[in-house]
């Protein structure tokens, strides 16, 4: 299968940046997708990346190394409405309909 | 439509009564995903639909749960005999394709009491 580790919740401040990081096993990988979704919400997309470096869309930016099976999404200039989890999930290159999601990232960015 | 549509978006059962839940993707969407999400938990995958046909049932916990797809659009997810532990809400997503971003609608919270 395909095993999504990330952290289970992070913490910041109003303001700053927080990184989460998010590990995968690279057999058969074709992609990576970040969601956002707030509580009682479904989730929303953020980014997806196929190919490796640094995908920056306004105060969120996605970083990916195939390689090391790798991925990150950075979170600049945190807003309270930042405040969400964070779902990292990773597509199989021979199975590549279909998104296996990590548990997801809680973050709480206080004032 | 404009998104994902999703019927009905609250819904409290018996236990052991069957359940409809309605998808309507977004319009051109040859992909419907139907994921369910337990409080507190990770997304799990329960089956997939490229235009009418289902190439991976894989996710579907048991046979008390069926989908089908009719005219490539709405897709109907179907629990039979609901237990407690179906209580969660169902997520309908689509995308343009294999591989394509996929967008998720509102969801269908499901209680079963």
């Amino acid at each position: 299968g395909q095993n999504i580790d990330q952290p289970t919740e992070m913490t910041a401040t109003e303001g700053a940046i927080v990184q989460i990081n998010c590990t995968y096993q690279t057999s058969g990988f074709n992609g990576l997708f970040w969601y956002q979704q707030h509580a009682g919400e479904a989730p929303t997309f953020l980014s997806y990346n196929v190919l490796d470096g640094l995908e920056e869309k306004g105060r969120f930016s996605s970083f990916l190394s195939r390689s090391k099976g790798y991925s990150y999404l950075l979170l600049k200039e945190l807003q309270m409405k930042d405040s969400a989890s964070y779902l990292c999930a990773g597509v199989l290159r021979s199975n590549d309909y279909k998104l296996s999601f990590g548990a997801g990232t809680t973050v709480t960015v206080r004032a | 439509g404009a998104g994902v549509s999703q019927s009905p978006s609250n819904k409290v059962t018996e236990k052991g009564k069957d359940v409809e839940l309605r998808c309507d993707p977004i319009s051109g969407h040859t992909a419907l995903y139907w994921y369910r999400q337990s409080l507190g938990q990770g997304l799990e995958f329960l089956i997939y639909f490229q235009g009418n046909s289902a190439p991976d049932k894989s996710g579907l916990p048991s046979d008390r749960f069926s989908a089908e797809r009719t005219g490539g659009s709405v897709s109907t997810l179907t629990i039979q005999r609901t237990q407690q532990e179906d209580s969660a809400v169902y997520l309908c997503a689509s995308s343009a394709g294999r591989g394509n971003t996929i967008y998720f609608g509102e969801g269908s919270w499901l209680t079963v009491v």
